[in-house]
């Protein structure tokens, strides 16, 4: 079975400190995808990032990166400078073939950027 | 826009009553998914279909079902309601082509329907 762990419950931050949300998954299946998804308070969820199993590259895009470690089952999410518009709460998902391509959500982390 | 189209965007009814969410998805699309997102449980995933049948179910409950028609719109009826089961409810769509091992083919997620039972 495939398991998404997100430690942290809520977080809050002053604008333009940095901020890293944690992502550790569980899985038995080698090939695998993980996600990121942003769900502001108007309710939408937005995709930020697909990670693929095989590909352990980080990626920047903005003030967004990704750090995927596959030796420690992480994929954390960091937003450096943080805005006031980044307040939102934060989904890691897990998929694979195995499971139909269904999403595997974690609890979703809250952040709040205040001013 | 993802494309995907959920109606209506908020539903407000009574417990014990029943409701029918629909769902369209970008056109060609042939799988749908349902995912619930609750306080208590989180964001999960209900059930899958794939044109027309039933692929893959989640933690869905017995008093729920879906069913997808032949136009790929989907449909999830909620029976019996409680007050538990006031949550977003999303859809989301997939392509279904021949992906490859080494590629993925992108779920896009409606704008959710909110329903609140009261």
């Amino acid at each position: 079975a495939q398991k998404v762990t997100q430690a942290q419950t809520e977080i809050s931050v002053v604008e333009k400190e940095d901020v890293t949300l944690d992502c550790v998954y569980e899985t038995r299946d080698t090939t695998y995808y993980l996600f990121w998804y942003k769900q502001p308070p108007s309710g939408e969820l937005v995709f930020l990032i697909r990670r693929n199993s095989f590909d352990e590259q980080n990626e920047i895009s903005g003030r967004y990166s990704w750090n995927f470690q596959k030796s420690t089952s992480s994929f954390n999410f960091t937003i450096t400078a943080s805005q006031v518009v980044d307040s939102a709460v934060y989904f890691c998902a897990l998929t694979s073939s195995n499971s139909g391509y269904a999403l595997n959500f974690g609890k979703g982390t809250s952040l709040l950027v205040t001013p | 826009d993802s494309g995907v189209t959920q109606t209506p965007k908020h539903l407000i009814t009574a417990t014990g009553q029943r409701v029918t969410l629909r769902c369209s998805p970008r056109s060609g699309d042939l799988s749908v998914y349902w995912y619930q997102q609750s306080l208590d449980q989180g964001l999960q995933f209900l059930i899958h279909y794939y044109n027309g049948e039933e692929r893959a179910k989640g933690n869905i409950l017995e008093r729920f079902s879906a069913q997808q028609f032949p136009d790929l719109h989907s449909e999830l009826n909620l029976s019996s309601l409680e007050l538990g089961d006031s949550a977003l409810y999303f859809c989301a769509s997939r392509e279904s082509g021949l992906a490859g091992p080494h590629s993925y083919n992108e779920q896009f997620f409606g704008p959710g329907t909110r329903l609140t039972v009261l």
